[in-house]
């Protein structure tokens, strides 16, 4: 149980594009979900919190209007990269919490995101 | 400020050669303290969560432990399938929801 998958697994744009990740909870209602972002040999930088039916709550430094965060259901949450630029090139995770363990984190597979 | 920090960030062993990880965490009233295990490419996969001082958690060769100011990962015979990063998270009682602060993770190769 308390498996989270996320798709695209892979995704390669051109800059100035927009790009759209899912991450969902298969199995569990994810009253929480979690983003990261992940730099080569760095550990997980978090960049936003999301409720599910609420605003998602930035950590400082992530601009909101650039990374759009959407909890429409108990069971996905879209991250959408807008006017995306090299810079913006990562490895991205989410996590869910809300299944048996309540306060345990579960993480998708994450998505490498490439920005030609 | 809540702040995790791993020690070493890389460590070689050759099979069979057991260590430690070292994990040393300030945080303001803790909630729990989780380790993963992280392949390249791919998302954390959780290993153990410990709640108070003196807990000790075992899965196959991995054990993990918690005192007030720090948790160790121990590793027995490790061997090349153990090569990963592995990451140390605590969660503050402090912070909302369920958030997770992590540290820099360390990097363990096992050579056969």
């Amino acid at each position: 149980g308390a498996v989270v998958s996320q798709h695209p697994s892979r995704v390669i744009c051109k800059s100035g594009t927009s790009v759209k990740i899912e991450c969902r909870s298969l199995d569990f209602q994810a009253t929480t979900m979690f983003w990261y972002r992940q730099f080569p040999k760095k550990s997980l930088m978090l960049m936003a919190t999301s409720n599910e039916g609420s605003k998602a709550t930035y950590e400082q430094g992530v601009e909101k209007d650039k990374f759009l965060i959407n909890h429409a259901s108990l069971t996905l949450s879209t991250l959408t990269v807008t006017s995306a630029h090299p810079e913006d090139s990562s490895f991205y995770i989410c996590s869910a919490t809300g299944g048996r363990e309540n306060n345990e984190q579960f993480f998708g597979p994450g998505t490498r995101l490439t920005v030609l | 400020e809540d702040q995790v920090t791993q020690s070493p960030e890389a460590l070689r062993l050759q099979e069979g050669e057991s260590s430690s990880l070292n994990c040393s965490y300030t945080v303001s009233g803790l909630r729990g303290l989780f380790w993963y295990r992280q392949d390249p490419g791919k998302g954390p996969e959780f290993l153990f969560t410990l709640y108070s001082a003196g807990e000790e958690k075992e899965k196959e060769r991995l054990k993990a432990t918690l005192t007030k100011k720090e948790s160790f990962l121990h590793i027995t015979a490790p061997k090349p399938e153990d090569s990963a990063t592995y990451l140390c998270a605590v969660q503050a009682i402090s912070r909302p929801g369920n958030m997770l602060t992590f540290g820099g993770g360390t990097r363990l190769m096992v050579k056969p």
